[in-house]
């Protein structure tokens, strides 16, 4: 069965104070792993996607990198609009019992001004 | 040019009667999916569907099932519906690289 496990589950941050968000994960074959962001009240709204170790990928202040154990969301002198859940997930060839994606429960991140 | 809806955005029903929600998507997309967020916010799959193809995950009551009249249409039917339905429905398709979720469908049940 998939797994996948997010640290921490709450950040609290100063405004420009850069951090990373940790994802961990277990699957039998890896299609992709997903990280996405929620505001509250909305649903999932999608970030990246990498597929293999040592892929990255940048948007703004965020950087996603991948291993074959783990990913990590850097950001980077965040803003007070990045405030958010962000949530990782994982797409395997065994499935999600439903062809689906397997997430994380989240990391609740508050950046103060 | 909404990619994915969901209407209603709020359903409130009584204990043992039956509901559906709509889902559309405008995006071309083959697959479309159900998710459930709990109480506690977790995210989990319930069903896909992709060209007539439907995959249930089993940990889902029979009560539940989605129905497909068309390519950009998956709706969720759920019947004699219990307290532990109460959570936020979301609605997603994919193409492959990516999936995109609606805005949630929250639903209490009394």
């Amino acid at each position: 069965e998939d797994q996948v496990t997010q640290s921490p589950e709450a950040l609290r941050l100063q405004e420009g104070e850069s951090s990373s968000l940790n994802c961990s994960y277990t699957v039998s074959g890896l299609r992709g792993l997903f990280w996405y962001r929620q505001d509250p009240g909305k649903g999932p709204e999608f970030l990246f996607t990498l597929y293999s170790a040592g892929e990255e990928k940048e948007k703004e202040r965020l950087k996603a990198t991948l291993t074959k154990k783990e990913s990590f969301l850097h950001i980077t002198a965040p803003k007070p609009e990045d405030s958010a859940t962000y949530l990782c997930a994982v797409l395997s060839y065994s499935g999600g019992g439903a062809d689906g994606l397997t997430f994380g429960k989240g990391t609740h991140l508050i950046i103060q001004p | 040019d909404t990619a994915v809806s969901q209407t209603p955005k709020y359903l409130v029903t009584q204990m043992g009667n039956d509901k559906s929600i709509k889902c559309e998507q405008n995006l071309g997309h083959d697959t479309m999916y159900w998710y459930k967020q709990d109480s506690k916010k977790f995210l989990k799959i319930m069903f896909s569907y992709n060209n007539k193809e439907l995959i249930i995950n089993e940990t889902v009551p029979n009560r539940f099932s989605p129905k497909s009249p068309d390519k950009a249409h998956l709706n969720l039917h759920i019947n004699s519906l219990e307290l532990g339905d109460s959570a936020v429905y979301f609605c997603a398709s994919s193409s492959g690289t990516g999936q995109f979720f609606g805005p949630g469908t929250r639903l209490t049940v009394l």
